[in-house]
């Protein structure tokens, strides 16, 4: 069973801090490793992608990706109230259909 | 890019209706495309991918001749919830990505469905 594990939180980080969020994968096959956000009440939103090692940077956004680890990351810089979300990472493996394997997400709070 | 859209965003009916949501690839073709299904404070939940031209293929658990789906197109997948009841009552949330293994899924904004 394809399993995508997150730290369900609340992280809660001070305005203009970094936020960390992490995220393990147990299938190996993975190719593909998204992070989404999704406010309450509101349907996900890509905000990363990330198909090979190292660090990914948009913004103030960074994306880490160790595959031999099965470690996927967001680091969120300058953290700001409207970043208090949560925050899903999602893993798509090889195959037919391409379907993305969810974790439960981490609810992140910026305080102001 | 890749925008889905989703219809309607909203429906609110009596018991024992049946409701169709439709989910459209605005600005790709999409061959497959996912339904999922969010109560509350709760994960995501997949209930059955939908295949261009074929039957949906449904997650485990999911009736399927209660959630009847059709993608008779390739930006154009429904979802019809026959006779809905209450405990139907659900945030139903839409997917599809551009062809290709590293392109991601888009979602749609969702319907929230409330059966009175």
């Amino acid at each position: 069973q394809k399993e995508v594990e997150q730290n369900s939180g609340p992280l809660s980080v001070p305005e203009g801090a970094i936020a960390s969020l992490n995220c393990t994968y147990s299938d190996r096959g993975s190719q593909s490793f998204f992070w989404y956000r999704q406010y309450s009440g509101k349907s996900p939103e890509l905000i990363m992608s990330i198909y090979s090692n190292g660090d990914k940077e948009d913004g103030r956004f960074t994306a880490q990706l160790n595959k031999a680890s099965q470690y996927v990351s967001l680091l969120i810089r300058d953290s700001q109230p409207s970043d208090s979300a949560t925050y899903l990472c999602a893993v798509k493996s090889g195959g037919s259909n391409y379907k993305l394997t969810f974790g439960k997400g981490t609810l992140l709070t910026v305080n102001p | 890019g890749a925008v889905v859209s989703q219809h309607p965003s909203w429906v609110i009916c009596k018991s024992g209706t049946s409701v169709k949501i439709e989910c459209r690839s605005l600005d790709f073709q999409a061959t497959t495309m996912f339904w999922y299904r969010q109560f509350p404070k709760q994960s995501l939940m997949l209930m059955a991918t939908s295949n261009e031209g074929s039957k949906a293929t449904y997650e485990q658990g999911v009736e399927k001749d209660k959630f009847l789906i059709n993608h008779a197109s390739l930006t154009l997948s429904t979802l019809t919830v026959t006779s809905a009841h209450p405990e139907d009552s659900s945030f139903y949330i839409c997917s599809a990505y551009p062809a290709g293994v590293y392109q991601p899924q888009h979602f749609g904004d969702g319907t929230r469905l409330s059966i009175l």
